[in-house]
């Protein structure tokens, strides 16, 4: 079946530091792939997604590119805040036969220090 | 102000009890899912459902039930069944497009 492996946490990174969060995936098909961010006791807010192969997906300064040769996605942004300490999620979405399913990453806890 | 509500924010609950989470939304979507969330194990899919007045299971459907009568409304009861309720929950909606857009959450503790 489909699944989403990203890298453990956490991270903990100074103010300005360049962040890469690594997720590879495996899936029977062309998946959609997505990050998530989960800010303290909050639900899951879509940061960015690509849909097709060689898609970079941006938002807030961070960027994933969608690579089906490697099957990864991984989270990249060049000077990181404090505002972004948060839970990131890896995730992939595929049809199941009836829906689309989203299948998760286990998610990286990022911290990042003045 | 279009989105996911849930309710209550904080619930507990009692060994034996049935408690029922709330789910609402006004984005008139037609796909709601309902999430566990534990500490270090990610997302698990817990029910769904595409249209009204029908709804599958997902992953770990056992000592849980739902219902769809209105397609604002995706209820969600822990029963007595479920040995280890205490988990955050998070409900979400999707339509067509393969993105789903989440709820703010209910914790759900055991006494």
């Amino acid at each position: 079946g489909d699944s989403v492996t990203q890298m453990e946490g956490p991270v903990t990174l100074s103010e300005e530091a360049f962040l890469t969060i690594n997720c590879t995936y495996t899936a029977t098909g062309y998946p959609s792939l997505f990050w998530y961010v989960q800010y303290p006791g909050e639900g899951l807010q879509l940061l960015l997604k690509a849909t097709k192969a060689d898609d970079k997906g941006s938002n807030k300064g961070f960027e994933a590119t969608y690579r089906k040769e490697t099957t990864s996605f991984h989270l990249e942004k060049g000077s990181v805040q404090v505002s972004d300490s948060a839970v990131y999620f890896c995730a992939l979405s595929e049809w199941g036969g009836s829906n689309y399913k989203l299948t998760f990453g286990k998610g990286t806890l990022l911290t990042v220090n003045p | 102000d279009g989105g996911i509500t849930q309710s209550p924010k904080y619930l507990f609950r009692k060994e034996g009890q049935n408690v029922t989470l709330s789910c609402e939304q006004n984005l008139n979507h037609d796909a709601m899912y309902w999430y566990r969330q534990d500490p270090g194990q990610g997302l698990r899919l817990i029910y769904y459902s595409q249209i009204v007045n029908d709804f599958q299971k997902g992953d770990i459907a056992e000592g849980y039930s739902v219902s769809r009568e209105k397609k604002e409304s995706f209820p969600l009861t822990v029963t007595s069944a479920q040995k280890n309720p205490t988990a955050f929950y998070l409900c979400a909606t999707g339509e067509g497009a393969r993105e789903q857009f989440f709820g703010p959450g209910t914790r759900l503790t055991v006494l």
